[in-house]
């Protein structure tokens, strides 16, 4: 038990447009679910918590209206990066807490290029 | 803030050679800690889990270790293989997400 799915695994989209990445916790409720971000060679940083029905909160420098987050339900957070720059090219992974637990478990990630 | 400090940036051994690789965290009021491998352009792989009322783990050639009092987290990998090559991350959890060390990139040549 206790499988993240992330998608697209990639995804290559031109500067300006927008791109969605799905999270979803396949085999258990997730109250709450984590967006990292990582660039090469450097460590995931959070970007930003979803609660279940409520607002994200994101973490300092993450801009909240471009990178767009909805925790609709207990199994699914998505993450829309809108007019996306080149400097968004990254890879960004999605981990999920089981309600009641500590511990996370982490999709595959999504690489993210933009040209 | 919880920061967490992973030694050495990259280590290269010969195959079948035992190895440690270290982690310290700065805030001791952690839930666990947990270890984790990422091969080149992949997600993450969950290696071992140590809640924080315990000191060790362990999953075949691999033994975590935790000392909450000196802020300290080592991973001992045994006989190491080729197929051991990845970057091995430790994160620490309390009230807030995981916090991640930057990695040890570890190279195991044949």
């Amino acid at each position: 038990g206790a499988v993240v799915s992330q998608h697209p695994s990639w995804v290559i989209c031109k500067s300006g447009t927008s791109v969605k990445i799905e999270c979803r916790s396949l085999d258990f409720q997730a109250t709450t679910m984590f967006w990292y971000r990582q660039f090469p060679k450097q460590s995931l940083m959070l970007m930003a918590t979803s609660n279940e029905g409520s607002k994200a909160t994101y973490e300092q420098g993450v801009e909240k209206d471009k990178f767009l987050i909805n925790h609709a339900s207990l199994t699914l957070s998505t993450l829309t990066v809108t007019s996306a720059h080149p400097e968004d090219s990254s890879f960004y992974i999605c981990s999920a807490r089981k309600t009641g637990y500590t511990e996370a478990f982490f999709g595959q990630g999504t690489r993210l290029t933009v040209v | 803030k919880q920061e967490v400090t992973q030694i050495p940036a990259a280590l290269s051994v010969p195959e079948g050679e035992n190895l440690v690789l270290n982690c310290s965290f700065t805030d001791s009021a952690i839930y666990n800690l947990q270890w984790f491998r990422q091969d080149p352009g992949k997600g993450l792989t969950s290696l071992l889990l140590i809640q924080s009322s315990q000191r060790e783990q362990t999953s075949g050639r691999l033994n975590a270790s935790l000392d909450k009092s000196s802020g300290r987290s080592t991973l001992y990998i045994a006989a190491s293989q080729p197929g051991d090559s990845a970057t091995y991350l430790c994160a620490a959890s309390s009230n807030t997400p995981l916090v991640f060390g930057k990695g040890t990139r570890l190279s195991v040549i044949a």
